[in-house]
């Protein structure tokens, strides 16, 4: 799988969005980028992903560049249950099965 | 809600004491992965299954861990003797993952359990 390069930490006010990058210039044509969010001792949980089109959930919007060498997850009105560790993470779906291989993340504080 | 559960929750054993950790994954889902994370080396992949057979466990230290699906329904994670470095917090996911033709056909979401924090003294 790719390698993904995002920032350590981020700060965002609440009820600001928050804009998460991410870079993945080694992406291939067959791998999806995905988003996970870490709430502090919690499990992983799932946010939102795509292949080349902008993609929008209950949580979050995905915008990924025409290159597709980057994206950036928006979190549209930020709140204190928002502050987590945001994984970026692209993978294949080659074979019969795909790894989801987590980097180290951005450390989202949304703050007061 | 459908949940991935995980026991224990809690374990402190000591350094060469057996342990077993166990998950229940989503009634349906086609695979299993077990992740381990540390302070120091965050999330880490140690195994997945899929259709309850070992894809790949090549994140997982050989002489001391095992994991096994003895059925659809649990999978487990074995150390065998324990040692301080494997303290970490377990964590088992599950999904339906794209098995074939489209894979637009599904999320590929994993859902993870809450973990079984371990503690070697």
């Amino acid at each position: 799988d790719a390698k993904t390069t995002q920032p350590p930490s981020m700060d965002c006010a609440e009820g600001r969005a928050a804009n998460l990058p991410c870079n993945h210039s080694t992406i291939s044509g067959n791998e999806y980028v995905y988003w996970y969010r870490q709430i502090h001792s919690q499990g992983p949980q799932y946010i939102i992903h795509g292949l080349k089109n902008n993609e929008t959930n209950e949580m979050a919007s995905l915008i990924i560049t025409e290159d597709r060498k980057s994206s950036t997850l928006i979190l549209p009105h930020a709140t204190l249950r928002d502050t987590a560790v945001y994984y970026c993470i692209v993978r294949s779906y080659t074979g019969t099965a795909s790894k989801l291989t987590f980097g180290t993340g951005t450390r989202l504080q949304v703050t007061l | 809600d459908a949940r991935v559960t995980q026991t224990p929750r809690d374990k402190v054993t000591e350094m060469g004491q057996e342990v077993t950790m166990r998950c229940q994954p989503i009634l349906g889902h086609n695979t299993v992965f077990w992740y381990r994370q540390t302070m120091m080396q965050g999330l880490e992949l140690l195994a997945y299954f899929r259709n309850r057979a070992p894809l790949d466990d090549s994140g997982m230290p050989k002489d001391r861990f095992s994991a096994e699906m003895p059925d659809a329904t649990l999978a487990t994670l074995k150390i065998q003797p324990s040692e301080p470095r494997d303290s970490a917090v377990y964590f088992c996911a599950s999904g339906l993952l794209w098995t074939s033709g489209d894979p637009s056909a599904n999320t590929g979401e994993l859902f993870f359990g809450e973990g079984s924090r371990l503690t070697v003294l």
